[in-house]
């Protein structure tokens, strides 16, 4: 069975500065990997996702996450923070090819501070 | 316009009521979700349907019930079995159960 981890339950940047929300996975197989974020009471909005090939992927608003099969970690990562991504975000994960569906981390609050 | 309407956006229901949540799809996903989430929690699911006529109990399925009777329509029920029903519900499909979801924009029960 896969299982995703996000160890922070919040993290807090200063505006402009890079920011990093972890997360790390198990799963037997070949991974599929995904980020999502939520604004308050709203639904998830699929960011990036890892299906294979380049470990550095490029998403929406200018997040981007690598991928690092020996320490199971897909970290999402953006260069400048700006007060607008502060939000819930999910990182999931599933098995290329197989019928699983995705599990859900339990989220990271990300605050971005001005 | 494709996508995933879920609706009502707030729906307000005395305890001991049922209620039904309706979720809608125009992406011909075979898939498709409801999850739970409560205040600053994470998501928790409580069905799945990977093709109609056929679903499945997610974690906390207990006092909830699902139809597929199309491929295109999900409604959940929240049934008066329900202890805490007051929270955040999510409708998502996916093409795919591996594949990346697509979520609706969510309906908040109250319930008092």
């Amino acid at each position: 069975a896969q299982s995703v981890a996000q160890p922070e339950d919040q993290v807090n940047v200063a505006e402009g500065n890079p920011l990093t929300v972890k997360c790390t996975y198990s799963v037997s197989g070949n991974p599929y990997l995904f980020w999502y974020v939520q604004y308050p009471n709203r639904g998830l909005q699929f960011l990036l996702k890892y299906i294979t090939g380049d470990n550095l992927v490029k998403g929406s608003y200018g997040f981007e996450a690598e991928f690092n099969k020996s320490q199971t970690s897909f970290h999402l990562k953006k260069p400048s923070a700006l007060v607008s991504d502060s939000a819930l975000y999910f990182c999931a994960v599933s098995r290329l090819n197989r019928d699983d569906k995705i599990i859900f981390g339990k989220g990271t609050r990300l605050h971005i501070l001005p | 316009d494709g996508g995933i309407t879920q609706s009502p956006k707030y729906l307000f229901r005395k305890e001991g009521q049922n209620v039904t949540l309706s979720c809608e799809q125009n992406l011909n996903h075979d898939a498709m979700y409801w999850y739970r989430q409560d205040p600053g929690q994470g998501l928790r699911l409580i069905y799945y349907s990977q093709i109609v006529n056929d679903f499945q109990k997610g974690d906390i399925a207990e006092g909830y019930s699902v139809s597929r009777e199309k491929k295109e329509s999900f409604p959940l029920t929240v049934t008066s079995a329900q202890k805490n029903p007051t929270a955040f519900y999510l409708c998502a499909s996916s093409p795919l159960p591996s594949y990346e979801q697509y979520f609706g924009p969510g309906t908040r029960l109250t319930v008092t």
